[in-house]
């Protein structure tokens, strides 16, 4: 059975850092193009970051630059590191599975999300 | 980019009665060698992650319930409730992934009238 746990959220001040993490269980990450997708407090879905099975990564505009995306094959996680953090960063912040395997990429599985707060 | 947008913003639906939302894209979403459209529907539900509920812009996902259904090509799509059930009840967002930056609607709250 397929599982994404997101851990690494939490209170930051403006400028700071904070590295998201999404644990996969039942398929392996590496297979797959993965994404961040955030949900800002009463606003919509937002598309962050995508990393391909073969490595290359792409972001939005709005954290180009300041976010990174990555992932450890050997422990089956995905990473989002995150610098000079904003307030319009704050968000929920959800990792989620394209289902790469018949060429698209719509999300199949979604972790629960982690809450990232900016603020001073 | 490519811009998604939803119609209406909210829409309250008696129950047992079809909902209706559309989603347009600002440039087409139907890459013609493969004849398919890359597009997708979610429900948000507060507290939960989006649930996959149509991709391909018509194929219904495993386990979701016949009376959603979807359709349309090109830059117009449709998401049906054929009759609306009490869990219905979300917001729910189109999605293109034929291009990046993959992006989404923003949203159309169903409630029950």
């Amino acid at each position: 059975e397929v599982h994404l746990v997101e851990t690494g959220g939490g209170l930051v001040q403006p400028g700071g850092s904070l590295r998201l993490s999404c644990a996969a269980s039942g398929f392996t990450v590496s297979n797959y193009y993965m994404s961040w997708v955030r949900q800002a407090p009463g606003k919509g879905l937002e598309w962050v970051s995508v990393m391909y099975s073969g490595g290359s990564t792409y972001y939005a505009d709005s954290v180009k630059g300041r976010f990174t995306i990555s992932r450890d094959i050997s422990k089956n996680t995905l990473y989002f590191q995150m610098n000079s953090l904003r307030a319009e960063d704050t968000a929920v912040y959800y990792c989620a599975r394209g289902r790469t395997l018949d060429g698209g990429d719509y999300f199949d599985y979604w972790g629960q999300g982690t809450l990232v707060t900016v603020s001073s | 980019d490519i811009v998604m947008t939803q119609s209406p913003d909210s829409l309250a639906v008696s129950l047992g009665e079809r909902a209706t939302i559309n989603c347009k894209s600002s440039q087409s979403v139907l890459y013609s060698y493969n004849s398919k459209n890359y597009l997708a529907w979610y429900q948000k539900k507060p507290g939960q992650p989006p649930k996959l509920l149509i991709y391909w812009a018509s194929t219904r996902e495993s386990g979701v319930p016949d009376r959603f259904s979807g359709s349309g090509s090109g830059t117009d799509f449709t998401l049906t409730i054929s009759s609306l059930q009490a869990e219905d009840v979300a917001v729910y967002y189109c999605q293109q992934y034929s291009t990046i930056p993959r992006t989404f609607g923003q949203g159309t709250k169903l409630e029950i009238k």
